[in-house]
């Protein structure tokens, strides 16, 4: 089975851009998640989806946005960057709706702002 | 507020010791405890978990330990092994939805 796999694996930006990241879960996984790393801070939760509706959402601004498909893929976008969202993003899947399962985490992708 | 709390930003351990791996959490809403592990430009992988009806849950030379009247947990490694050296994660969740709160992370350096 393929792992959960997230495109661009590293990008840059300049501040006031806007980003989309691409989430594709592992096969048969229907709950998807989004978490932001950062130096000193752990992993922050962003957002989850499951059949694609938005289930829980973390303490971020609104220019953090996300969506999933019909296929479970997911993508969040991030609007008006600004130098304090360089972070790397992971996404991660999970196969029901609320277990005690894992979350599968993909490698992430880095985003810097500049 | 940070809700699962590491401690000890770094930890640097023999080879063959024990490595001692510590959390703690303030709601006492969570009833799942993992530990996830991290190597440089990866995703987090999935190490152990553990249930809020258990105090203990062990897999190889991995040990979870649970006390909830403490709010607080440990990930014991023996024998540790350099390719242990890694930065830790644990993490929390309550029963409903599928939210999973992380701590900041310990940096296990585990020397040969």
């Amino acid at each position: 089975k393929a792992g959960v796999t997230q495109t661009p694996r590293y990008l840059i930006k300049t501040r006031g851009q806007q980003v989309t990241l691409s989430c594709s879960p592992i096969s048969g996984h229907r709950s998807v998640s989004w978490y932001q790393q950062t130096p000193g801070q752990g992993l922050q939760f962003l957002f989850e989806y499951f059949s694609e509706t938005q289930r829980n959402k973390g303490n971020f601004p609104g220019r953090f946005s996300g969506r999933q498909f019909s296929n479970s893929r997911s993508e969040m976008n991030v609007s008006t960057l600004e130098l304090g969202d360089s972070a790397l993003y992971l996404c991660a899947s999970s196969e029901a709706a609320s277990n005690t399962g894992e979350l599968f985490f993909g490698e992430g992708s880095r985003l810097t702002v500049l | 507020d940070q809700q699962v709390k590491q401690n000890s930003p770094s930890l640097s351990v023999q080879e063959g010791r024990i490595s001692i791996l510590n959390c703690d959490y303030t709601n006492s809403m969570f009833d799942y405890f993992l530990w996830y592990k991290k190597y440089p430009a990866e995703g987090p992988t999935f190490l152990i978990s553990i249930s809020s009806i258990k105090d203990k849950n062990e897999d190889g030379r991995f040990t979870v330990f649970l006390n909830k009247s403490a709010k607080h947990l440990s990930l014991h490694i023996v024998p540790s092994q350099p390719g242990d050296s890694a930065v830790y994660f644990c993490a929390a969740k309550g029963s409903a939805g599928n939210q999973f709160y992380f701590g900041t992370g310990t940096s296990l350096t585990v020397i040969p």
